[in-house]
Parts: C-alpha cells; sequence; structure tokens
C-alpha cells in the first residue's frame, strides 16, 4: 500500500464551478499536510499547508484535514482558467525523517 | 535569478552512459532532495541530504548515486543510464517540514 493516495483525474470542469481534490494515507505519524501546484514544465510550487487536523482558508482556496479518517482535501471555489493545473498531494513529519511523501497528482482543466 | 537551478535542462543519452545532473540553490538551505517524477507515479524521492556529511538514501535509489558538494550544491549521477530511467528530474531545498523549493526540472531521456 502506498504512504499517499490520490485519484490522477483527469479533472475537467467550467470556470466558476467549484473543485473538490482528495487524498488518502496511511501513516498516522504525518504531520504536515501540503497541496502543491505544478503548471506544465513547471516545478511544483507549494499551494498551501496545515498543520495537524482543521481547515485552513486562503482566498478562493480551502485546505480541510480529517486525521481521524487519514484524508485530506482540497477545495477551489470559483475556479479560472489560471487554475489549469496539476495538484499533488504531500505530507510529512518529524517521525518520518523529514521526508516528503507526494501523491500521484490530479490533473484539473478549467474551460472558460 | 532562480533560487534553485538545475543543468542541464534537457538530456538525451544512450544506453550505457554515465550522466551527471547538477542543482544549486541560493536559499541557504541544509536539507536537498532529489525526485523523478513519471507519468502516473507521481514524485519518488531517489536521495536526500540534510547536509554535506549527511547523505541518505530514499525510496528508488537503485542506479543512482549523489554528492554534496557544498551546502549549495547537490548533484544527480546515473552510472550506467538505462532507458527506464527516462524521466523527469526534480531537485528541492527545503529548510521547514511543510515547504520544499523545487527546481525548473531535468528532462532526461535514455535511448
Amino acid at each position: 500500500q502506498k504512504e499517499v493516495e490520490q485519484d490522477p483525474g483527469p479533472l475537467s470542469v467550467p470556470e466558476g464551478a467549484i473543485v473538490s481534490l482528495n487524498c488518502t494515507y496511511s501513516n498516522s505519524a504525518f504531520q504536515y499536510f501540503m497541496w502543491y501546484r505544478q503548471y506544465s514544465r513547471k516545478g511544483p510550487e507549494l499551494l498551501m499547508y496545515t498543520y495537524s487536523s482543521g481547515n485552513k482558508e486562503d482566498g478562493r482556496f480551502t485546505a480541510q484535514v480529517d486525521k481521524s479518517s487519514k484524508y485530506i482535501s482540497l477545495f477551489i471555489r470559483d475556479s479560472q482558467p489560471s487554475d489549469s493545473a496539476t495538484y499533488l498531494c504531500a505530507m510529512s513529519g518529524l517521525v518520518t525523517g523529514n521526508q516528503f511523501y507526494f501523491g500521484t497528482g490530479t490533473s484539473l482543466t478549467v474551460i472558460p | 535569478d532562480a533560487d534553485v537551478t538545475q543543468t542541464p535542462r534537457n538530456r538525451i543519452t544512450k544506453t550505457g552512459k554515465r550522466i551527471m545532473l547538477e542543482c544549486s540553490q541560493t536559499k541557504g538551505h541544509d536539507r536537498m532532495y532529489w525526485y523523478r517524477q513519471d507519468p502516473g507515479l507521481g514524485l519518488r524521492l531517489i536521495y536526500y541530504s540534510f547536509d554535506v556529511k549527511d547523505i541518505n538514501k530514499g525510496e528508488i535509489s537503485d542506479g543512482y548515486s549523489v554528492s554534496r558538494q557544498a551546502q549549495a550544491k547537490f548533484s544527480l549521477s546515473l552510472e550506467s543510464a538505462i532507458p527506464n530511467q527516462t524521466a523527469l528530474y526534480f531537485c528541492a531545498t527545503s529548510d521547514q517540514n511543510y515547504e520544499q523549493y523545487f527546481g525548473p526540472g531535468t528532462r532526461l531521456t535514455v535511448t
């Protein structure tokens, strides 16, 4: 079983839609939960992170962590064509030796 | 200038050749990482280093070696390249448990 599972998509939505991206994980020792965005032919960039459980909001983006279910989500409201990218979830923790564990990424296309 | 640079950006080589991918960073971070990215497999860790004297194998280190020449430089070598090492390679740095800074990637093709 992989440490982090993520539906690869692809996901295609109309502009203005709400997008939900999800990951599940198996290691209960993870403490940091991140979402990275990767545009074509670029390296991933951190979009948001959450420490432990709970929600975090940043503009149109909301990250949720449910440690009891080992499930994390990223919601994008009022999606824009510029949101078209691959979204990778990632996790880390002190007990995992400061290694980052990535999901496979979900490809999102927002259609104007 | 970019904080994390990788050279070369693209490389085509033949089976059996030795290849070195180089990474430099100006962020002053101690932690550096090498990943490869393949369609459907995501980012997989090859090697990581937490300081000049500390080198650790990642998930898929077989067929690869690394050298940490200085805090700012971390090189990845393929001693004898094989076609299934064709992939996109990323270097990354970090000083936190929640953020890594990635280079632009090196697209390597082994024929």
